[in-house]
């Protein structure tokens, strides 16, 4: 139990143009979740927090009109990245808390991005 | 603010051999510390965790004990395998926060 998904697993795209990352929870409902960036060798940087059915918090000093996110459903949310730049290559991941269990969250196997 | 400093790696360990993974935090108040691992072209897991000092979280044989006095939540291990390769990662959940801060991980390679 408690699986969460990413599509796509990776994704090659051409600079300025935009790209989609679905994060879903498989068999559970998730009021939350969560975006982070894990640049190679370095932590996971938390990026913003999704909330089904609110707009997004997101963390200080990420740009909230280049990373629009949307959470639409209690296991759908959606990160896209827009006009995306060479910087914006990074690994993306995910993360959901079951609502029963704040305690815990289950991470996606995230979205490799490159841009070129 | 809060921050998680872990060792760095690559850590490379023969099979059967002791490990630990070093793991200090600061944060404000009394934060949950959580280790997760990340298996090969897996997402993260959720390996042990604890909520309180002195607790000690244990899974798979793995252990860590919450130091409020060290301010440290050290990873253990007392006889690895090869299938324990893998990345680790260190987080602290501030009290009544939802938000994770994590260590920049250790990469662990098991060789037979």
């Amino acid at each position: 139990g408690a699986v969460v998904s990413q599509h796509p697993s990776r994704v090659i795209c051409k600079s300025g143009t935009s790209v989609k990352i679905e994060c879903r929870s498989l068999d559970f409902q998730a009021t939350t979740m969560f975006w982070y960036r894990q640049f190679p060798k370095q932590s996971l940087m938390l990026m913003a927090t999704s909330n089904e059915g609110s707009k997004a918090t997101y963390e200080q000093g990420v740009e909230k009109d280049k990373f629009l996110i949307n959470h639409a459903s209690l296991t759908l949310s959606t990160l896209t990245v827009t006009s995306a730049h060479p910087e914006d290559s990074s690994f993306y991941i995910c993360s959901a808390n079951r609502d029963r269990d704040q305690e815990t969250q289950y991470f996606g196997p995230g979205t490799r991005l490159l841009v070129l | 603010g809060n921050s998680v400093t872990q060792m760095e790696g690559p850590v490379t360990l023969s099979e059967e051999a002791f490990l630990t993974i070093n793991c200090t935090y600061t944060a404000t108040g009394y934060p949950s510390l959580f280790w997760y691992v990340q298996y090969p072209g897996e997402g993260l897991q959720l390996l042990l965790k604890a909520t309180k000092a002195d607790d000690k979280g244990s899974n798979k044989g793995f252990e860590a004990t919450y130091r409020k006095e060290t301010t440290s939540f050290h990873l253990e291990k007392g006889s690895v395998q090869v299938s324990d390769s893998a990345v680790y990662f260190c987080a602290l959940r501030p009290f009544g926060n939802e938000k994770l801060t994590f260590g920049t991980g250790t990469r662990l390679t098991i060789i037979p």
